[in-house]
């Protein structure tokens, strides 16, 4: 089964500071990843995500992450916060079993950002 | 706006009360989903319906009903429910429960507090 973990569960970071949240996944196929955002009191938001190709993948607001398939890692960065970049972040793997697929979730990593 | 409604969002109701959640998608997707997200805890997904059916129910208890009408519209029926059973609840939809390279578009969530 696959598996996600993100590493710290609490970041802050100075704005126009660089955002640097980790995810380390485990598959044993190749996996497709994705990073969601969620503002308070709402809903998860696609960020990027990596199906094939090219490793780095661009994003929205400026975000982009790195699928490393040697060190299983797809951390998310940001080269300059903003303050409006403070929200839950989650990272998520798709796995498939004989009958389909679905998205497992990471526990989420919460980025404050400080004036 | 992701494409995907719930309704309501907020919800107070008592243990003895019987309530449902809606969710609507008018994007075409064939899959559907209900997540519980607690304080601290990883998003937990409940159930799973493609094409209408059921596909998979992760060992919720009894008293979370869900109903899947049609493609565009999934409810979660609840009565007797506990305290802890107050969370976010989030609906998601995505093409095709077995495509792995497709997201999911999640509603802003129904906050529910059983006193």
């Amino acid at each position: 089964a696959q598996s996600v973990t993100q590493l710290g569960s609490h970041v802050s970071v100075s704005e126009g500071a660089l955002v640097l949240l980790r995810c380390n996944y485990s598959s044993s196929v190749p996996p497709y990843l994705f990073w969601y955002v969620q503002y308070p009191n709402q809903g998860l938001q696609l960020l990027l995500k990596y199906t094939t190709g090219a490793t780095l993948v661009k994003g929205i607001n400026g975000f982009e992450a790195e699928f490393k398939k040697s060190e299983t890692s797809f951390h998310l960065t940001k080269p300059s916060a903003h303050m409006s970049d403070a929200a839950e972040y989650f990272c998520a793997v798709s796995e498939s079993d004989s009958s389909a697929s679905k998205i497992i979730f990471g526990s989420g990593t919460r980025l404050s950002i400080r004036p | 706006e992701t494409g995907v409604t719930q309704t309501p969002r907020h919800l107070v109701m008592g243990m003895t009360n019987k309530k449902s959640l809606k969710c609507e998608q008018h994007l075409g997707h064939n899959a559907m989903y209900w997540y519980k997200q607690s304080a601290k805890k990883p998003l937990e997904l409940m159930f799973v319906y493609n094409f209408k059916e059921q596909t998979e129910n992760n060992s919720v208890p009894s008293r979370f009903s869900p109903e899947c009408p049609n493609s565009s519209h999934l409810f979660l029926h609840l009565h007797t429910l506990q305290p802890e059973d107050s969370a976010l609840y989030l609906c998601a939809s995505s093409q095709e429960r077995g495509q792995m390279n497709t997201e999911a578009f999640f509603g802003q969530g129904t906050r529910l507090t059983v006193v």
